[in-house]
């Protein structure tokens, strides 16, 4: 079975503090790949990153950078120096191959002035 | 990358009426998926609907509440059946944008209010 765990059920910071999302993956699958989702007040949702679980470098975007470790089976984000902008509901996901994604809960970043 | 539309955006509606949801895409894909968010929850996979073939329904889910067609490879609808405000949610269309696994595009969403 596949699973995604983000304990942190909300968050608040102020503008420009650094903030990690932490997300945590099971499955048995040896190839699979974990994704992050932005959902702002809007309601759509923006991709962020895909990874598979072949490709452990992490990888950075500007302010924000991603940190993969397949032996703590973690997938964390990091926002750098945060903005109000920043403020939404972030998703952590997992599939393998043309399959269902399987979602985190969600962890809610509230960034205030 | 695919670019998904969906219709209605948002909709009230009374206890006991159904409502279709459209999801068009700008390219042909083989598979579309519908998802469900409850109020302040996260994605929940509804249904697989390949075009061709019945849809595939995840656990929780029955054909008879959310009736689904894919009459072609851009096109797909869903229907929520005989609504009660237990079905307010967000549902949303999305398919692979092409891949390994690649990148899974969302519409915007429908955003339901059943009264």
């Amino acid at each position: 079975a596949q699973k995604v765990t983000q304990a942190q059920t909300e968050i608040s910071v102020v503008e420009k503090e650094d903030v990690t999302l932490d997300c945590v993956y099971e499955t048995r699958d040896t190839t699979y790949y974990l994704f992050w989702y932005k959902q702002p007040p809007s309601g759509e949702l923006v991709f962020l990153i895909r990874r598979n679980s072949f490709d452990e470098q992490n990888e950075i975007s500007g302010r924000y950078s991603w940190n993969f470790q397949k032996s703590t089976s973690s997938f964390n984000f990091t926002i750098t120096a945060s903005q109000v902008v920043d403020s939404a509901v972030y998703f952590c996901a997992l599939n393998t191959g043309f399959q269902k994604l399987v979602f985190g809960t969600g962890t809610r970043l509230l960034v205030s002035p | 990358s695919a670019v998904i539309s969906q219709k209605p955006s948002r909709d009230i509606c009374q206890r006991g009426t159904s409502l279709t949801i459209q999801c068009q895409v700008d390219s042909q894909v083989t598979m579309m998926f519908w998802y469900r968010q409850q109020p302040g929850q996260s994605l929940t996979l509804i249904a697989t609907a390949n075009q061709g073939s019945e849809a595939t329904y995840e656990s929780g889910f029955v054909i008879d509440k959310f009736p689904i067609s894919r009459p072609n490879l851009t096109f797909s609808t869903l229907t929520v059946s005989n609504m009660s405000p237990e079905d307010s949610s967000i549902y949303l269309c999305s398919v692979y944008g092409g891949g390994m696994a690649g990148e899974l595009f969302f519409g915007e969403g429908s955003r339901l209010t059943v009264l």
